[in-house]
């Protein structure tokens, strides 16, 4: 059940853009994303909601592809502090229970 | 306002040793949960509640219990500590955010089992 994420990990010059995908095998009521510093817990970036419209984080951006069951974590024009690791979650049947992948280590150089 | 509270934070254990994790929460969240991350695994959930005195197994459930006597506190044990329970802990609770339900994870707890 758990969601697969792509790619791994990912470094980036300041400025640059990127793209993170979430897949599930499973039919999903909402993903969330979180981003982890080192040594850190998990943040809330955002959520998307089956029917829902894509959401803006600052220069993040995501959507959401009920039929292909994928979820896509967009960063524009990379900052220092976008670094860290981003973990999307899948909320399978509205009921709170949330599956993580295993999560992108983003690196941002100046 | 302190959010996720869990204690303690780093603890180091003798195989076949017990503990407990305390996890403390504020916010007046009906849902808690357990997780633990290694390297390379991300989050996976060991055991969540959806109100005091309610405990439900999640995906890695084996070697821990749980119990919510009271709605701010979600207490995770180990009887018999194992070198595989090695590990860092969140604890999270659920509240919501904007009209939907999102994840408040506490500071963690790193524990090692040797």
């Amino acid at each position: 059940q758990q969601p697969v994420q792509s790619p791994q990990a990912v470094i980036l010059r300041e400025g640059e853009d990127a793209v993170i995908n979430c897949s599930s095998s499973k039919a999903l009521y909402s993903v969330h994303w979180y981003r982890q510093k080192h040594g850190e817990a998990p943040v809330f970036l955002m959520i998307l909601l089956k029917g829902g419209e894509q959401m803006r984080h600052e220069k993040i951006s995501a959507s959401f592809n009920e039929k292909k069951q994928q979820s896509s974590l967009y960063l524009t024009a990379s900052q220092l502090s976008y670094s860290g690791t981003y973990f999307c979650g899948t909320d399978q049947t509205g009921a709170n229970n949330l599956f993580f992948g295993t999560g992108t280590r983003l690196t941002v150089i100046p | 306002n302190a959010g996720v509270t869990q204690t303690p934070k780093f603890r180091v254990l003798k195989t076949g040793q017990s503990m407990t994790l305390l996890c403390a929460q504020d916010m007046n969240h009906e849902y808690m949960y357990w997780y633990r991350q290694d390297p390379g695994m991300g989050l996976r959930l060991i055991h969540y509640s959806v109100g005091e005195g309610t405990t439900a197994k999640g995906e890695v459930p084996d070697g821990y219990n749980v119990s919510r006597l009271k709605k701010q506190n979600f207490l995770l044990g180990l009887e018999s500590a194992a070198p595989s329970q090695t590990s860092v802990y969140f604890c999270a609770s659920i509240g919501a955010h904007s009209g939907a339900n999102v994840l408040t994870f506490g500071a963690g707890s790193r524990l090692t089992v040797l």
